[in-house]
């Protein structure tokens, strides 16, 4: 079974500050992908990459940078929290058609 | 744009079935897709389908597809307490990246 893990579960950080979420994955997966989760909203993808060193914006990438130096890490960097980010964070791989694999999820509270 | 759309709640009684329903826009989605969301917890791939099929079924969970309506149900036989959870459908895009659009879940419960 794909197994995907995240750093944390649950995480508070200051307005300001700047946050760091890990997500590995140990599937050798070409694609890696960071959703936001939100009531009403539902799922919205932030950034994925297929590619080690290679990314791509999704719908709301605004606030966000992302890192892959490794094919089994993809990191979420929020240079300068605020309070509008928080939110469950999703990370999620994939190999081409055969859907995605999520791991667990970061409540990220930003006060 | 692409939309996924699905009815927000839906009750049932333990050993009923379940049925939830979900519509999309791209035309040119190639697989679709049916996740569990438990309290708490990531979302759990349940079942796909590419779309040049009209049904598959995997266990007690049938998906059927109907393309000229763009229409995708999920089917859940002998529906128990444990199936409560959020379900969510999604579509792939066309970008050749298995980027997903999903829709808003819909809310199972399920009462015994």
């Amino acid at each position: 079974d794909v197994k995907v893990t995240q750093s944390s579960r649950y995480l508070v950080k200051r307005t300001g500050e700047k946050v760091f979420l890990e997500c590995v994955q140990d599937m050798d997966h070409e694609n890696m992908f960071w959703y936001r989760q939100d009531p009403g909203l539902g799922l919205r993808l932030i950034y994925f990459s297929y590619d080690v060193k290679m990314k791509e914006k999704g719908d709301i990438p605004e606030g966000y940078s992302v890192s892959r130096e490794k094919k089994e890490r993809f990191s979420l960097i929020l240079e300068s929290a605020s309070t509008n980010q928080t939110s469950m964070y999703l990370c999620a791989s994939s190999l081409r058609y055969d859907g995605l694999h999520f791991g667990p999820g970061t409540r990220l509270t930003v006060t | 744009g692409e939309d996924v759309e699905q009815s927000l709640f839906l009750s049932v009684r333990e050993g009923d079935s379940s049925v939830i329903n979900c519509t999309y826009t791209d035309s040119s989605s190639t697989y679709l897709y049916w996740y569990k969301q438990e309290p708490g917890a990531g979302l759990q791939l349940l079942t796909y389908i590419f779309s040049n099929m009209d049904m598959k079924q995997d266990q007690r969970l049938t998906v059927l597809l109907n393309k000229k309506d763009k229409h995708l149900s999920l089917r859940i036989a002998d529906t128990q307490t444990g199936d409560s959870a959020i379900y969510f459908c999604a579509e792939s895009s066309n970008s050749g990246y298995s980027t997903l659009t999903f829709g808003k879940g819909t809310m199972l419960l399920v009462s015994p």
